[in-house]
Formats: C-alpha cells, structure tokens, sequence
C-alpha cells in the first residue's frame, strides 16, 4: 500500500474560521477519499476526491462546508469552512489502490472551541 | 439506508484463547468485506479482506463470509494482549466502490 501523511496532526481552532487539512500520498492513486469519525463513532464518508473532476459529495456533506481539491494523482485537500464545535471531529483522507481496498492516513484531529 | 451492525462490546478474552467478531450487513448487492483494526487515537488499518463465501486465513486471523446470511466475522486466533482494540467492519454498498463501515466491536484481551 502507499504510505499516506496528513497535515496538520492536529489542530484547535475557533468558531467562525476554516481549516484546510493536506493529504499527501507518495504514489499515484485514481480515488483518494476523505472521512470524518466523530468522538466515540465509527467512519462516515464525506466525499470521495478524483483528479481531474470535482468531488462527490455523501448526503448530509456539501461543497460549501467541505470544499475539495485533487490537483494531481498524489495531493488533495479538504476544508472544513465556518467551522462550529459540532465539526469537532478526527478527518481521514484514504486512497484505494487495488481490490476496493482502502488505506488511511494518520488523520487529523480537530477541536473547534 | 444501508446498514452495518456491529457489537460495540467490549468483547473479553483471555490471552491465548479465540476472539470471535461478528458484522452483519443489510445490502444484499455489496461485493467486498474489509475488516480493520483501530487503536485508540491510531487510524484504521486493514487487516483482512474477503470477496468470496467461506473462509480466508492469514496468520492468526480467519475472515468469514456468508452472502446468503450477510454476515461476515473475524477470527483471532491466540489472542495477544495487542490485539486489543476496536475492530471495524466495512462493506462496499452495491455497484459502487464506497465503503459502509460499522460502528466497530472493542476486543479487550486480558493478560
């Protein structure tokens, strides 16, 4: 599998203001996807991101709150805008690289006060 | 909506013995079964993939899959105390590559 790193690790954030996580994986991937797991809850699916074309967003996830990028085969990254304490969350970013198999980054924790 | 059903426990064993995790999923039409191991404030990581009825072993874990009952569990063989940890279950929801993940069962093995 190829290894995956995030930015930042974690981060402490007021109310109001966005943060963009990176996501950065060191050979080329087709479908890179970014998760949220809320404290105590299992893995929900934000979006999933493909160079080349905007990303498709899950039900309950828009554009406006999360927007995306996927410049290239290797990079994408995820904002979290006008965050709230409801966004406090872990995001994860994955990568399928073969046989529907995802593996995930380290993610990044995010506490919004 | 489709649906995957975990015992969130804590499941206990004592070191040595077998841990038995069980996943259960609604959509008739998913094709792949994932199961990964997350320890507390780690990522998710796999650790067997299934396709296939019947079993699949590597090393100390065995995937089981019955598409006819939808069920889908993990076996853990001589359980360690490393292997404590929540244990998610995934499922790709029909005619698509997404994942569906359980809410995870917690395996506390006891030294």
């Amino acid at each position: 599998s190829a290894v995956i790193s995030q930015k930042p690790s974690r981060d402490i954030c007021q109310r109001g203001t966005s943060l963009t996580i990176q996501c950065q994986v060191d050979s080329q991937v087709t479908m890179m996807f970014w998760y949220r797991q809320q404290p105590g809850q299992s893995l929900t699916l934000i979006a999933t991101a493909n160079q080349g074309s905007e990303a498709t967003y899950e039900s309950g996830f828009v554009i406006d709150k999360f927007p995306i990028s996927r410049p290239n085969l290797t990079f994408s990254t995820l904002t979290v805008s006008n965050m709230s304490p409801e966004d406090s969350s872990i995001y994860l970013c994955s990568e399928e690289s073969r046989l529907d198999e995802q593996f995930f980054g380290p993610g990044t924790r995010l506490t919004v006060l | 909506q489709k649906e995957v059903e975990q015992n969130s426990g804590p499941l206990s064993v004592p070191e040595g013995a077998i841990a038995s995790l069980n996943c259960t999923y609604s959509d008739r039409g998913s094709q792949s079964f994932f199961w990964y191991r997350q320890y507390s404030g780690k990522s998710p990581e796999l650790i067997m993939s299934i396709y296939s009825n019947g079993d699949k072993e590597d090393g100390r874990f065995t995937a089981q899959l019955n598409k006819a009952s939808q069920y889908v569990s993990l076996l853990i063989r001589d359980s360690q105390p490393s292997d404590s940890a929540t244990y998610l279950c995934a499922v790709t929801q029909s005619g698509t590559y997404k994942y569906i993940f359980g809410t995870g069962t917690r395996l506390k093995v006891l030294a």
